[in-house]
């Protein structure tokens, strides 16, 4: 069965940390892989990654994929207050393209 | 910047009601999804649209229904509410182009049932 796991499950950190998030999967025939920020309301998109070793990055959230190990990271320098929120990975696969979430990592970044 | 609307964003009702949930998007996807998410859980994919007169159930089962008779609307029906029905429901859209854009979503409509 596909699954996409995300690590850990919640996180708290102070502002200025560097915090690193894990998303691992098991899926048949991957297509890409998204990273989603959601606060109160609806998630928002932040990266697509389809190929293995090249940073995607804006502002002071980088990511990267690793195709060989089935896993992506995603990172945030220096957090603010306003990084609070969970993150959730998703994966496409399989030749219909499906679409499959993680359950997120909930990230409290206390001043 | 995504331009996807729902409403209500709030909606407290009681049993045995019939609601409908709003979806309007102009940014002329073919694709579009509903789904539903309780707090702290996973998002699950209740229902999805590739087109006009295109509606599939999704992965969780749902008591709802949904129609697609115009591109940028895709409302969520639900004929007889019950507390189980309380959740927060998501309407997301997508291009059609290699078929994995990134969903752009909604901000959603808390529904609780009475």
């Amino acid at each position: 069965e596909d699954k996409v796991v995300q690590s850990p499950l919640s996180l708290v950190v102070h502002e200025g940390d560097t915090v690193t998030l894990n998303c691992s999967y098991e899926v048949t025939n991957f297509r890409s892989l998204l990273w989603y920020k959601q606060e109160k309301k609806a998630p928002t998109f932040l990266f697509m990654l389809t190929s293995s070793g090249i940073e995607k990055k804006s502002g002071r959230l980088s990511s990267i994929l690793d195709k060989k190990e089935l896993f992506s990271i995603l990172n945030i320098t220096a957090t603010q207050t306003g990084d609070s929120a969970v993150y959730l990975c998703a994966v496409y696969a399989g030749n219909n393209r499906k679409l499959i979430w993680g359950l997120g990592t909930s990230l409290a970044v206390n001043p | 910047e995504a331009d996807i609307y729902q409403t209500p964003r709030y909606l407290v009702i009681g049993t045995g009601k019939k609601i409908t949930l709003e979806c309007s998007q102009t940014m002329g996807h073919d694709k579009m999804y509903w789904y539903q998410q309780d707090p702290g859980m996973e998002l699950h994919l209740i229902h999805y649209s590739y087109g006009v007169n295109s509606t599939e159930k999704g992965d969780l089962s749902s008591e709802s229904t949904v129609s697609r008779i115009r591109t940028e609307h895709f409302p969520l029906t639900l004929e007889s509410a019950r507390p189980s029905h309380t959740s927060q429901y998501l309407c997301a859209s997508s291009e059609q182009g290699t078929g994995q854009s990134p969903l752009h979503f909604g901000n959603g409509t808390r529904l609780t049932v009475t």
